[in-house]
């Protein structure tokens, strides 16, 4: 399964609803989840099947979709949120999307 | 706490073979799968393969026959090795905590930077 992130670059202000999209090339069965990769960093799991938190991530995230269609979704942007966001799909072996780079405007 | 960490070396020639190590702790490797992904300078993650707690594995089909993932339960340990490197295989190596329970990669450890040089 391919996996389609849009937009590449996203630049938004503090305090901006954030709306990153992914897009499978097959239907995922909710099996999708986001990494938030932060510069020099290894990824960190934010959300996994589809919209479950990881624990002690903070609830400004939140992550929808179904079928080949997800978005993950950050309620009011901080600055700690500036990073790279991947999403994983693990219905048909394992696959990253090829990120969206979230900077502050 | 749960930690992973790869150790590797730096610099390798090229054609020549790759070997990581990940020491896992806080927690057992027969109950958690680690899988192994890389992100070459600059751009994205490429799931590699899988070792699983039954000591089973799968490899991404792209690096064909030359990805080998092994472990030793004993000493928390999986291993890497992969062969006939090219330039293209510059990146950071990853060894992350796969969860048998939520089917995703939960824990990461802080990578190994590896450059292949001709």
């Amino acid at each position: 399964i391919q996996l389609t992130q849009s937009p590449s670059l996203l630049s938004a202000s503090v305090g901006d609803r954030v709306t990153l999209s992914c897009k499978g090339s097959q239907n995922i069965n909710n099996y999708l989840a986001w990494y938030q990769q932060k510069l020099g960093e290894a990824p960190k799991l934010l959300i996994y099947n589809t919209n479950s938190l990881q624990t002690g991530i903070p609830s400004r995230f939140s992550g929808s979709g179904s079928g080949t269609d997800y978005t993950l979704t950050i309620s009011s942007l901080q600055p700690e949120d500036v990073a790279t966001y991947f999403c994983y799909q693990y219905n048909n072996g394992w696959t990253f999307g090829g990120g969206t780079k979230l900077e502050l405007k | 706490q749960v930690q992973l960490k790869e150790t590797g070396p730096d610099l390798v020639q090229l054609t020549q073979t790759l070997s990581i190590t990940c020491t896992v702790s806080g927690f057992s490797l027969t109950t958690y799968n680690v899988h192994w992904v890389r992100q070459p300078p600059g751009k994205g993650l490429e799931w590699m393969g899988a070792m699983w707690n039954g000591g089973g594995t799968d490899y991404n089909s792209a690096f064909k026959s030359r990805l080998s993932i092994s472990r030793d339960t004993s000493k928390s340990q999986v291993f890497l090795k992969m062969n006939s490197l090219q330039t293209e295989d510059t990146a950071k190596y990853f060894c992350a905590r796969h969860s048998p329970y939520y089917y995703v990669m939960d824990a990461w450890g802080q990578g190994a930077s590896v450059t292949v040089s001709s």
